[in-house]
């Protein structure tokens, strides 16, 4: 099972910046938190992926808190295009480990 | 951008016949996977692979099921005798490992229906 729990559902108004939590409280200290995103029935995409500090790519930030067991993923300008089902994800950084997907969160961006 | 490339896109089989279902991994990457999605359902892990073996499997990933990189571009699922159940779409995700950090980028899928 996801070690992880998200809101099923979130609206947020285009322009607007989208703020979707995770909570991850059983992280171990080796574990990275991962985002990705589904929009429809396409295969995953990566967004983001962070270990204890704060991070920020051209797609989104991730805050991840002081004791790690909870992060925010931020999307500052939300468009209609980002409506999807985003995916908080722990997973031990090294290689050939699935991931394990949860429900996630369905973000729809309203206009 | 390099991506993962799936073919087909879309799948119809009977029941009982054996399909294969290939996946051309990002060029440098040195891990593959497979998961699949019941419509309607989560993202499910079936194998990793890496270094030409299996290197973790889930329970859904049984002896029907193979996979194969047969040269030094292809990855294929195969699913030996096809049951109503194995109707989803079939995401490979290919990967490195940088310091330490791996991401995995997935593939458009492939939708498989058994008929």
């Amino acid at each position: 099972d996801a070690k992880t729990t998200q809101p099923p559902s979130m609206d947020c108004a285009e322009g607007r910046a989208a703020n979707l939590p995770c909570n991850h409280s059983t992280i171990s200290g080796n574990e990275y938190v991962y985002w990705y995103r589904q929009i429809h029935s396409q295969g995953p995409q990566y967004i983001i992926h962070g270990l204890k500090n704060n991070e920020t790519n051209e797609m989104a930030s991730l805050i991840i808190t002081e004791d790690r067991k909870s992060s925010t993923l931020i999307l500052p300008h939300a468009t209609l295009r980002d409506t999807a089902v985003y995916y908080c994800i722990v997973k031990y950084g090294g290689g050939a480990d699935g991931l394990t997907f949860g429900k996630g969160t369905h973000l729809i961006i309203q206009p | 951008e390099p991506e993962v490339t799936q073919t087909p896109s879309h799948q119809v089989t009977q029941m009982g016949q054996e399909v294969i279902l290939r996946c051309v991994p990002i060029s440098n990457h040195l891990y593959f996977y497979w998961y699949r999605q019941i419509l309607g359902q989560k993202v499910e892990f079936l194998v990793s692979f890496y270094n030409n073996e299996i290197s973790e499997k889930s329970e859904i990933f049984d002896d029907q099921f193979s996979v194969e990189r047969p040269d030094g571009s292809n990855f294929t699922l195969k699913i030996r005798s096809t049951k109503l159940e194995d109707s989803a779409m079939y995401f490979c995700a290919s990967s490195d490992v940088i310091a330490v950090q791996e991401t995995q980028y997935f593939g458009p899928g492939t939708r498989l229906l058994v008929l």
